[in-house]
This record gives C-alpha cells, structure tokens and sequence, in this order.
C-alpha cells in the first residue's frame, strides 16, 4: 500500500488566496483525520470523519477552514481567504474503526506558507 | 475528554547512552496508548502500543515502554541511543469510550549528541 498521500507536498500563497489541501486514506480505512502542527501550538486536531461524515469539527479554527469528503478516498482542507497565521505543516492519518484500538496512519503533511 | 503531558520538551543525551522520555495521561479509566517519532520534514510513525496485556511494550528501533495504571504514566525507554534517534516523539491516548480520536502530548525533542 502507498500509505496515506498528501498533496501537494509544499504550498506558498499570498494572504487573501484559497488554498485546497488534498488527501487519499489508506484502502480500507474508513476514518480521517486532519492535523495542524505549529511551533506554537503543536499538533491540532481539526476534523475527523467516521466512513465520510464529520463527527467532531470543534478544532477548525474558524470558518475560513473548511473540509469535506466526498468519498471514501478523498478528502479536502479548505482555506479561504489564507492568512500569514495559517502557515503550517498540515497532516492527514487514517485509520480503521475496530474497536477504536487501532492506530493512525499519518501523511507526509503539506508545508502551507501565506505570505 | 483525555489530556497528555509529556514533562520535558527537549532532552539532549550523548550517544550510546540510555534515554527516558516521560509521558502521563488525565484518565484512570482503561485507555489505549501510543508513541510516534518523526523525524525532520516527515509525518508521524507509529513507535510501539499498548493495548492491553503484558504493561511493557516492544516498539521498532529498540524502543520499550511501561504501562502504569496506578500512575497514569507510559514512559518511553531506549538502554543505548544512535545518531538516529533525534526525533521528536508523541505520546498519544485513545479513549475506547470516544471512537477513534486520538489526544497527543505536546512532543519530546529528543537531540543525540555525538
């Protein structure tokens, strides 16, 4: 398996741009979750979805982010309009319910610089 | 909902030495438990687990670690570290009782100083 794919690997824009980030599960998994990690802050929770549906989005900062995923092997993180604090490696895992034991696969993440 | 405390935020340690990482979590209830490395510009990979069992845990690189209920601790251990092992690790907890979320200490920046 290819493990978890992230697109594209490195971003820069300029404030005031959309910026789409991409993600591809594992084969089989059926539960994603987004990351943000900062020097400041660490790793963040934003979004995870159980077989497509957003159960907690209670880490999306505001509603400049968005996310969604249309099917079992895609998902999208939105940002629009960009801001130079929303610099940041984001990560994609995944994982497969059973029995909530199991662990996440992580991407490489997507470098976003706003400049 | 689970909070994880890893105590120190940088440990430097010279090569061929032994190494602690120390990590407790909020919950006394029974909890999966985790440890990831990344390594410069790369995503995070999965050390060891416990799940349930035997309380000391065999993970990839030489890496070992302990359950300990009554002190809500999962110390990562390594008897003689490389070069290699400057990374840095995160403890995580999974609540059975939450589904699959994951809550990560904040990271050990572990630099192994020749």
């Amino acid at each position: 398996d290819a493990g978890v794919i992230q697109s594209p690997r490195h971003e820069v824009t300029e404030m005031g741009q959309e910026v789409t980030l991409r993600c591809k599960p594992i084969s089989g998994h059926n539960s994603l979750f987004w990351y943000r990690q900062t020097m400041m802050r660490g790793l963040e929770l934003l979004i995870y979805f159980n077989n497509n549906v957003p159960i907690d989005d209670s880490g999306m900062p505001e509603d400049r982010f968005s996310a969604k995923m249309p099917n079992a092997s895609f998902s999208t993180l939105k940002i629009q309009p960009s801001e130079p604090r929303d610099s940041a490696v984001y990560f994609c895992a995944s994982t497969k319910i059973a029995g909530g034991h199991n662990e996440q696969f992580f991407g490489p993440g997507t470098r976003l610089t706003v400049l | 909902a689970q909070s994880v405390t890893q105590l120190d935020s940088q440990v430097p340690v010279f090569e061929e030495a032994p190494v602690e990482l120390r990590c407790n979590y909020s919950s006394s209830v029974s909890v999966y438990l985790f440890w990831y490395v990344q390594y410069p510009n790369q995503g995070l990979q999965l050390l060891l687990k416990y799940l349930s069992g035997s309380t000391l845990v065999k993970g990839i690189n030489g890496f070992e670690a302990e359950f300990n209920k009554s002190q809500t601790s999962f110390h990562l251990r390594k008897p003689s570290v490389h070069i290699s092992d400057t990374a840095e690790y995160f403890c995580a907890v999974s609540d059975p009782n939450t589904g699959n979320q994951f809550y990560f200490g904040t990271g050990t920046s572990l630099t192994v100083i020749p």
